[in-house]
């Protein structure tokens, strides 16, 4: 099976535009989580969106919105683009939303906002 | 809210011995899962090991085990006779056993090898 996949892997912005990074997760999983991470702040959680639902939300402004389509493919936008919005963004897949599931991590897209 | 701490910035350790690296955690659930991720310099995460809150044994995986002290809210990593590939940063984290499938990360460890 293909892993995950996210496109682009490195993206180069302004401030106050906006992005949109794409996921594709494993065959099969019906689960998407986002996440950032960056040196100051660590990985933190963004949302997991599963058959098309966003199941949880972190803490963050509501600049970042995501969505599920129906073949199990994640977008994630951000808008009004901030420097300190520059970081790695990691997608993750898994089959459920609960139990004792592992999930798969994607290569990450690299945002640069200048 | 549940946080994790690794009070351990970096770590380093000769090839073909053992290292152990520390996590601990705080959450007033008694359901929960406990994960050890790799992020080599690719930055793929990679699962290293997990451990369900309720079983009491310690999980392993090859050269991989934990120490899992449920009591303590303590969840550490031993790599045994550590490879120069498992250099990396190493995250501990937890999710919920109901909070679908977020995961609460530590500040992560860089483990070195020496050769």
């Amino acid at each position: 099976k293909a892993g995950v996949t996210q496109t682009p892997r490195y993206l180069i912005k302004t401030r106050g535009q906006q992005v949109t990074l794409s996921c594709s997760p494993i065959s099969g999983h019906r689960s998407v989580s986002w996440y950032q991470q960056t040196p100051g702040q660590g990985l933190q959680f963004l949302f997991e969106y599963f058959s098309e639902t966003q199941r949880n939300k972190g803490n963050f402004p509501g600049r970042f919105s995501g969505r599920q389509f129906s073949n199990s493919r994640s977008e994630m936008n951000v808008s009004t683009l901030e420097l300190g919005d520059s970081a790695l963004y990691l997608c993750a897949s898994s089959p459920e939303t609960s139990g004792y599931n592992e999930q798969f991590f994607g290569p990450g897209t690299r945002l640069t906002v200048l | 809210a549940q946080t994790v701490t690794q009070s351990q910035p970096e770590m380093s350790v000769q090839e073909a011995e053992t290292v152990t690296l520390s996590c601990t955690y705080d959450t007033s659930e008694s359901d929960y899962y406990l994960f050890w991720y790799k992020q080599p310099p690719s930055r793929q995460m990679i699962l290293v090991i997990r451990q369900e809150a309720y079983k009491q044994q310690n999980a392993t995986e090859n050269r991989f085990s934990v120490n899992f002290q449920k009591a303590a809210k303590s969840f550490s990593l031993k790599i045994s006779d550590s490879q120069l590939g498992d250099a990396a940063m190493y995250f501990c984290a937890y999710r919920s056993a109901s909070g679908g499938n977020k995961l609460v990360f530590g500040a992560g460890t860089i483990l070195r090898v020496k050769s």
